[in-house]
């Protein structure tokens, strides 16, 4: 069964920079699309950005310009760095695992989340 | 950028079937995805590629995608069913590949 766990700081101060771990176990990292999706209280999901199974990215426009997803294949885990960060960037944090090598694949395993506040 | 619209909330009483849609310009050319979200859990994938269950997602939740509009059906709704229900799609139109959710719908069981 594939399974994803979130990890990372709880609380981030304004202006610094939240870092994330998502670790992958019960299948392969190579070969798959691997998200960030956040959910900030209260609201709807929104997607962060994925990570491609050729190792390419793609962001969400709003917030490109502060994110970075990137990959450690020997510890099957993929990282979420995201600068500058304000209040509005609290949140659930949710790693997700889409298709094998398709883009448009839906998103069918999740991490439980982590809280991220910025305060 | 594209938009998902959902109707805000839906009230339905058990055994009675629950619909849920899902608005977008020209949706039906896009594979539309559905996720199941209780208060305090992670989303689960209920319906893929607009219609197709994924292994252990109950017969009674099915889904459809025509013209501009995405529809999840819940046949014989159950009290376990009342959670938030986000809808998903790709869109590689308009020089931009990003992902987008919809703004869900919070399904109460009377």
């Amino acid at each position: 069964q594939v399974q994803l766990q979130e990890s990372g700081p709880g609380l981030v101060k304004p202006s610094e920079t939240l870092s994330l771990t998502c670790s992958v176990s019960g299948a392969s990292i190579n070969g798959y699309y691997w998200h960030w999706i956040r959910q900030s209280p209260g609201k709807g999901l929104e997607w962060i950005g994925f990570l491609s199974d050729t190792g390419t990215t793609n962001y969400n426009a709003s917030i490109k310009n502060r994110v970075t997803i990137s990959v450690d294949t020997s510890k099957k885990q993929f990282f979420l760095r995201l600068t500058s960060v304000t209040a509005a960037d609290t949140a659930v944090y949710y790693c997700a695992r889409g298709g094998r090598g398709v883009a448009a694949a839906p998103l069918e395993f999740w991490g439980q989340g982590t809280l991220v506040a910025v305060s | 950028s594209y938009v998902l619209t959902q109707t805000p909330s839906v009230s339905v009483a058990p055994g009675q079937t629950a619909i849920i849609t899902c608005m977008g310009n020209s949706l039906s050319t896009k594979n539309v995805h559905w996720y199941q979200q209780k208060p305090g859990q992670a989303p689960v994938l209920v319906v893929y590629d607009d219609g197709v269950r994924p292994s252990g997602i109950p017969e009674r939740f099915s889904g459809s995608n025509f013209g501009n509009t995405a529809t999840l059906t819940i046949s014989g709704v159950e009290a376990v069913d009342e959670a938030d229900y986000y809808c998903h799609v790709w869109d590689s139109s308009d020089h931009s590949d990003h992902h987008i959710f919809g703004s869900g719908t919070q399904v109460t069981v009377l």
